[in-house]
């Protein structure tokens, strides 16, 4: 495997269920991330891990709760979900240098989550 | 806070035409400015990567332009080509931790 990749590529899911979403990154970056891609709306992020500490989180609702074991690694997990939580969800990593001019993010595929 | 605007939302042209797409942004302390595409079903792929000390870079049919103080980028596309057809989105990044922050995106659709 190369890159960034993400499973399961397609989730239904029921309001009550409890899933997860798992990232994994192939490339010695030092920093991963978890966007959020609605329908219309520009992608928006969710949580910033570095070195395995989260050092961003943009006010996201408690049902999405992340986890990031190692730098390779990041989960998603997810409870009690609302229907407009369905969107593509994506996660990027970055290696974080000494100057944030040149860095830039790679992304995996997504996750498109529906919730009934 | 940091708004990305893209202009147009959706632009159809015929192959060959040269293009280009708009991007602005309202806060001028970015630290670099990035043109990502996504295809359907699919992730980003950075294409351009403009640091805010630079005005334009240049990869094959694209150039990338910036205007820091007007906080405006363009994309132009020389010679499109149907394979060209894809979303194209702007993102800048700014304080706080290398984030992102992006536009909507232009849906681009290159007709042969």
């Amino acid at each position: 495997e190369t890159g960034v990749t993400q499973t399961p590529r397609h989730l239904v899911m029921g309001m009550t269920n409890k899933k997860s979403l798992k990232c994994e990154q192939h490339l010695g970056h030092n920093a991963m991330y978890w966007y959020k891609q609605s329908a219309k709306k520009p992608l928006e992020l969710m949580f910033v891990y570095s070195l395995e500490e989260r050092v961003e989180n943009n006010s996201v609702p408690s049902r999405f709760s992340p986890e990031c074991p190692n730098s390779s690694h990041l989960f998603l997990h997810l409870h009690t979900l609302q229907p407009e939580d369905s969107a593509l969800y994506l996660c990027a990593s970055s290696q974080v240098g000494a100057t944030t001019s040149t860095d830039t993010q790679y992304f995996g595929p997504g996750t498109r989550l529906t919730v009934l | 806070k940091q708004e990305v605007t893209q202009i147009p939302a959706a632009l159809s042209v015929p192959e060959g035409e040269n293009l280009v797409l708009n991007c602005s942004f309202t806060d001028s302390a970015i630290y670099n400015l990035q043109w990502f595409r996504q295809d359907p079903g699919k992730g980003l792929t950075s294409l351009l990567l403009i640091q805010s000390s630079q005005r334009e870079q240049t990869s094959g049919r694209l150039n990338a332009s910036l205007d820091k103080s007007s906080g405006r980028s363009t994309l132009y596309i020389a010679a499109s080509q149907p394979g060209d057809s894809a979303t194209y989105l702007c993102a800048v990044v700014g304080p706080g931790y290398s984030t992102l922050t992006f536009g909507k995106g232009t849906m681009l659709l290159v007709s042969p």
